[in-house]
């Protein structure tokens, strides 16, 4: 099992530009989670999906949309990219009970110049 | 709403000394959990804590949780180099989202 894959791992935008991350996990897990983690913040949701076909927002959406594709995909997508949006991200999924831990992806790194 | 503190946020220690990090949590939760993350490296499992008084221990790691205090502890034994990593905690906000705290920053020095 490759567990949570994600592409890009390194991305360069300029401001205004528009980019989609790509997140699959092969677990079979109904719930998939996307985070950024910046210096000094931890790590902050900013959308999880509970099951196919649903998605929800976390605590910093603002400037992101995202897409279900099916129970293996979820992606996310920044429409017009800013410089505050310059982290890195991570895509996680978490399957079975609702107490078990979430498994991370190996994470993208974005820089918005 | 859910904060999760953890303290301290650097820890610079020697080899095969003891100490313990601290994680609290501000609203009611019963399921907390650790991970660690190497430098430029994803974030991995270490502990599921799920009910009051829940203790678990991986080699030179043990992680307990008082539910009532809202409070986890991770207690490091005989540190050694290989432990120098960032520590995080999260408590369960909600049946799906987890809430992270900032983490910590732990060096072992030879």
């Amino acid at each position: 099992n490759a567990g949570v894959t994600q592409t890009p791992k390194f991305q360069v935008l300029k401001t205004g530009q528009s980019m989609t991350l790509q997140c699959a996990q092969d677990m079979n897990h109904n719930s998939m989670y996307w985070y950024r983690q910046d210096p000094g913040m931890g790590l902050r949701l900013i959308y999880y999906s509970a099951s196919e076909g649903t998605t929800d927002k976390g605590e910093v959406p603002n400037g992101y949309n995202v897409s279900r594709l099916n129970k293996r995909e979820f992606s996310l997508r920044l429409e017009s990219a800013a410089p505050s949006q310059t982290s890195v991200y991570f895509c996680a999924s978490r399957g079975g009970h609702s107490y078990n831990e979430q498994f991370f992806g190996p994470g993208t790194r974005l820089t918005v110049l | 709403e859910l904060k999760v503190e953890q303290n301290p946020l650097f820890l610079s220690m020697q080899e095969g000394k003891n100490y313990t990090i601290y994680c609290n949590y501000s609203t009611t939760s019963d399921r907390l959990y650790w991970y660690r993350q190497d430098p430029g490296k994803s974030l991995e499992s270490l502990f599921v804590l799920l009910s009051n008084g829940a203790v678990k221990q991986e080699g030179r790691l043990m992680a307990s949780l008082d539910t009532k205090a809202r409070l986890s502890t991770l207690h490091i034994t005989a540190a050694v180099h290989d432990l120098s990593a960032t520590y995080f905690c999260a408590a369960q906000g909600g049946s799906e989202k987890l809430v992270f705290g900032k983490g910590m920053k732990l060096t072992v020095n030879p």
